[in-house]
């Protein structure tokens, strides 16, 4: 069964510096999402991302973080000067189609010292 | 901004019991999925719904879109030990893609 792949699993920075956090989506799928989950905390949107373009960002998507289709298969997401507070886990999802079934991948743990 | 009022917060139960949860919200929704999360993983969904008053099936799980499509329902039948874990309900409006979450349901399951 096709799956959502994301490397690294795990990530330990130092603050100040830039993560690039890479995902491999499902091949068919067309719409890329990317989420966080502080600690023992609910899942957030971050981004979604079709066609090249963000679709919508949160507030916590401030200029800090880009996202990018580098080669038409991998979406990364890059935190360009992290801070104590993105320490999270980091999920990559795609869909089919904008509306229906979203599917996770497992996850990269950030973790910034 | 947009909250997903999400119940009960834990549940401890015996092997074999059924198990109800629920997911609640001021705003309409147009898609319900729910996802169940083990430690460390990323959320794997177990069912989507689209229409209002729909019910679902997926094995031992069924969930249904609420009809003023402001709620839905998980209820897991004959629960066993690898239903541990925690269970999201997540809604969606369809012109953005972006996913809601609830503050999840963690579910333990004595044998």
């Amino acid at each position: 069964e096709p799956e959502v792949t994301q490397t690294p699993s795990h990530q330990v920075t130092q603050m100040g510096q830039e993560v690039i956090l890479r995902c491999v989506p499902i091949s068919n799928h067309l719409y890329f999402y990317w989420y966080r989950q502080i600690l023992g905390q609910k899942v957030e949107f971050l981004v979604s991302f079709y066609n090249n373009e963000i679709s919508e960002k949160s507030e916590i998507f401030d200029d800090q973080f880009s996202v990018e289709r580098p080669d038409g298969s991998n979406f990364t997401l890059k935190i360009r000067s992290t801070k104590l507070e993105d320490s999270a886990m980091y999920f990559c999802a795609t869909g089919d189609r904008r509306g229906y079934e979203q599917y996770f991948g497992p996850g990269t743990r950030l973790t910034v010292t | 901004g947009q909250q997903l009022n999400q119940s009960p917060q834990s549940m401890f139960i015996q092997e074999g019991e059924d198990v109800s949860m629920n997911c609640t919200s001021s705003s309409i929704f147009n898609t319900w999925l729910w996802y169940k999360q083990d430690p460390g993983e990323g959320p794997v969904l177990l069912i989507a719904l689209y229409k209002a008053g729909e019910l679902t099936s997926n094995g031992r799980l069924t969930a249904q879109f609420g009809i003023t499509r402001k709620d839905s329902f998980l209820n897991i039948s004959a629960s066993i030990p690898s239903d541990v874990g925690i269970y999201f309900c997540a809604g969606q409006k369809s012109n953005t893609g972006k996913l809601i979450f609830g503050q999840g349901t963690t579910l333990q399951v004595k044998p």
